[in-house]
């Protein structure tokens, strides 16, 4: 049972299209997380929910939109796609707040061209 | 303010021969330190952890990491490197911020073994 998947795996548009990625988690963890890995393999924060309260909001443009339908879910709707959205997109829950291990996702390839 | 410095993008080991890879950290608040482990088109694994206690923690697949206050480092060792280990490894360091975990990440050192 994958504990934090992600849909797509892939996902190839145009620019200016609008997209979302879907996240879920079985754990029964109250955190989840958005995290965006550009080409040099290097990992950045960019949202956090706990309990489906948006806790951490990483200056991230406002065309990024997530959207936690519950706790076990945290989607990302982006809009008017840009080609430098282009990474590789994951997901990943803790227990809580506190400082815990984050279990993550598969990831998702976005390629915007 | 927390950050990561991965000394060395790539490297690379004879399989059998010590891994060392090397992280310094710098953070405003007492620091949680942690391992990941990237395989080709997976997501982040959790190799070991340091919160507070032992400064040497143990982690899966033979992996070892020392906590040194003194030298603000978390270097990642295995005594001996098999074909399996190549891989991306991450760094990072957490605390809490404005009440809740915020992780921030190395930029990642590539491990290649050679046989």
């Amino acid at each position: 049972d994958t504990a934090v998947s992600q849909t797509p795996k892939y996902l190839v548009t145009q620019m200016g299209n609008d997209k979302s990625i879907k996240c879920e988690q079985n754990l029964g963890h109250d955190t989840m997380y958005w995290y965006k890995q550009d080409s040099k393999k290097f990992l950045k924060i960019m949202f956090s929910y706990n309990n489906k309260e948006l806790i951490i909001n990483e200056t991230v443009p406002n065309r990024f939109s997530p959207k936690s339908p519950d706790k076990a879910h945290l989607n990302l709707h982006i809009n008017s796609l840009e080609l430098g959205d282009s990474a590789v997109y994951f997901c990943a829950s803790s227990q809580d707040l506190w400082v815990n291990e984050q279990y993550f996702g598969p990831g998702t390839r976005l390629t915007v061209t | 303010a927390q950050s990561v410095t991965q000394l060395g993008s790539h490297v690379s080991v004879s399989e059998g021969a010590l891994v060392l890879l090397r992280c310094n950290y710098s953070s405003s608040v007492p620091p949680y330190l942690f391992w990941y482990v990237q395989y080709p088109n997976q997501g982040l694994q959790l190799l070991l952890k340091y919160t507070t206690g032992a400064t040497l923690v143990k982690g899966i697949n033979g992996f070892e990491a020392e906590f040194k206050k003194s030298e603000t480092s978390f270097h990642l060792t295995k005594p001996s490197a098999h074909m399996s280990d190549a891989a991306e490894y991450f760094c990072a360091v957490s605390g809490i911020i404005q009440g809740a975990q915020k992780l921030v990440f190395g930029q990642g050192t590539r491990l290649t073994i050679n046989p």
